[in-house]
């Protein structure tokens, strides 16, 4: 079946380290998103990409590094330079400027 | 990308018809509206979107304003089982660059026995 698939769904890091989410996608999709979601907030854009090694910076990109190397692969990296990491990420992917497909969300918890 | 404004939080009774408000008064005339909700810890899930014209599917209605700055989502009948945090959100429409998509808070939507 297409869809979206991140992973790990839970992940621990210890202070300092950096630690990288993957987000697959199957849908022949040009765009892909990354979001951080906080307890009780919205959803804020870290990064996205429209195009394979195409990316633009979201409203809270600092502490984060991604690459589109492939079409189907937006890996998100929460580098030591995060200060608050721990956060519930979700990745997202869309045909151009449509439907927004999001993948069920990797949860990150640092020590 | 136009900001969307919604409010924080509503109540329904279950059983009775849900409207939720959301306000995009700077929408541009290439953009659509779009809705989400997202259950506790899982990904927002579509559920229907708008250019001007009122939309309906199997989940919701969507009524847009004839000025396009503001929309109403319905949820006829609604059930326990949508209490759920909403987003509305705008976005270029088809065959052009979406650019950023921003989510702001949303309306915690509860439906109550």
């Amino acid at each position: 079946d297409g869809g979206i698939t991140q992973s790990p769904k839970y992940l621990f890091r210890k202070e300092g380290q950096n630690v990288t989410l993957s987000c697959e996608q199957n849908l022949n999709h040009d765009a892909m998103y990354w979001y951080r979601q906080d307890p009780g907030q919205g959803l804020r854009l870290i990064y996205y990409s429209q195009i394979v090694n195409d990316f633009q910076k979201g409203d809270i990109a600092e502490g984060y590094s991604v690459s589109r190397e492939k079409k189907e692969s937006f890996p998100l990296t929460v580098t030591s330079a995060q200060k608050n990491p721990t956060a519930f990420y979700l990745c997202a992917s869309a045909v151009r400027a449509g439907e927004l497909f999001f993948g069920e969300g990797s949860r990150l918890t640092v020590l | 990308d136009a900001k969307t404004t919604q409010p924080t939080s509503m109540d329904c009774a279950e059983g009775r018809a849900a409207n939720l408000p959301c306000n995009h008064s700077t929408i541009s005339g290439n953009e659509y509206v779009y809705w989400y909700r997202q259950i506790h810890s899982q990904g927002p899930q579509y559920i229907i979107h708008g250019l001007k014209n009122n939309e309906t599917n199997e989940m919701a209605s969507l009524i847009i304003t004839e000025d396009r700055k503001s929309s109403t989502l319905i949820l006829p009948h609604a059930t326990l089982r949508d209490t759920a945090v909403y987003y509305c959100i705008v976005r270029a429409i088809h065959n052009t660059n979406a650019g950023k998509s921003t989510f702001g808070d949303g309306t915690t939507l509860t439906v109550k026995p």
